[in-house]
């Protein structure tokens, strides 16, 4: 296994224009989260799903976001209408059980200009 | 909400010369996690506590669960150049439950 797995690594994209991520978990985790990060910030949560059950969702989520996990497996988070506010690091991670420690991905870095 | 901060902001240390930084919340947490976070790269596990009081340590890196579940802090022993990197803690549990809340984190850099 080679971790959690997260495509695309860095994305530009003009404001108003849609973006979407993947992440793809440790395969044996039913877990899976999503974060943002900006510069010199810890992540914040933004959503989590357990199997394909999306659990909650943080108010950090606008409508303009939208994460899902069709099959348990893989996770997509999709990011319409982009303003340059979204600018940011998208971290997924992945677990286990609830209340371990997370792995997490290298990221991806979304750039809006 | 909880919310965790961090202290020092950031440190400039001498090789070889021991860490302390620390963490403390506005709320109980039943687990406290610390994690290192390179340029570019996601957050790395360090270490994990799961009771209050517990003392524990992988290599150089010690952590303890503060008895009041409302802190925690890191040491690091002998810095060196590869300890460099932002260091954050994470609380999960009590009105978080199953989601982990970040500090801000600690940016650490170690002068050879």
């Amino acid at each position: 296994d080679t971790g959690v797995s997260q495509n695309p690594r860095h994305k530009i994209t003009k404001r108003g224009q849609n973006v979407t991520f993947r992440c793809d978990p440790i395969s044996e985790h039913n877990r899976l989260y999503w974060y943002r990060q900006t510069l010199g910030q810890g992540p914040e949560f933004l959503t989590y799903f357990q199997n394909e059950a999306q659990l909650e969702k943080s108010r950090l989520l606008s409508d303009r976001f939208s994460a899902e996990r069709p099959k348990g497996s893989f996770s997509t988070l999709e990011i319409q209408r982009t303003e340059q506010g979204d600018s940011a690091m998208y971290l997924c991670a992945s677990s286990l059980n609830s209340g371990a420690g997370y792995t997490f991905g290298s990221g991806t870095r979304l750039t809006v200009v | 909400g909880q919310q965790l901060n961090q202290s020092p902001q950031s440190m400039f240390i001498q090789e070889g010369e021991d860490v302390s930084m620390n963490c403390t919340s506005s709320s109980i947490f039943n687990t406290w996690l610390w994690y290192k976070q390179d340029p570019g790269e996601g957050p790395v596990l360090l270490i994990a506590l799961y009771k209050a009081g517990e003392l524990t340590s992988n290599g150089r890196l010690t952590a303890q669960f503060g008895i009041t579940r409302k802190d925690s802090f890191l040491n690091i022993s002998a810095s060196i150049p590869s300890d460099v990197g932002i260091y954050f803690c994470a609380g999960s549990g009590g009105t978080s439950y199953d989601k982990v809340i970040f500090g801000p984190g600690t940016s650490l850099s170690v002068i050879p």
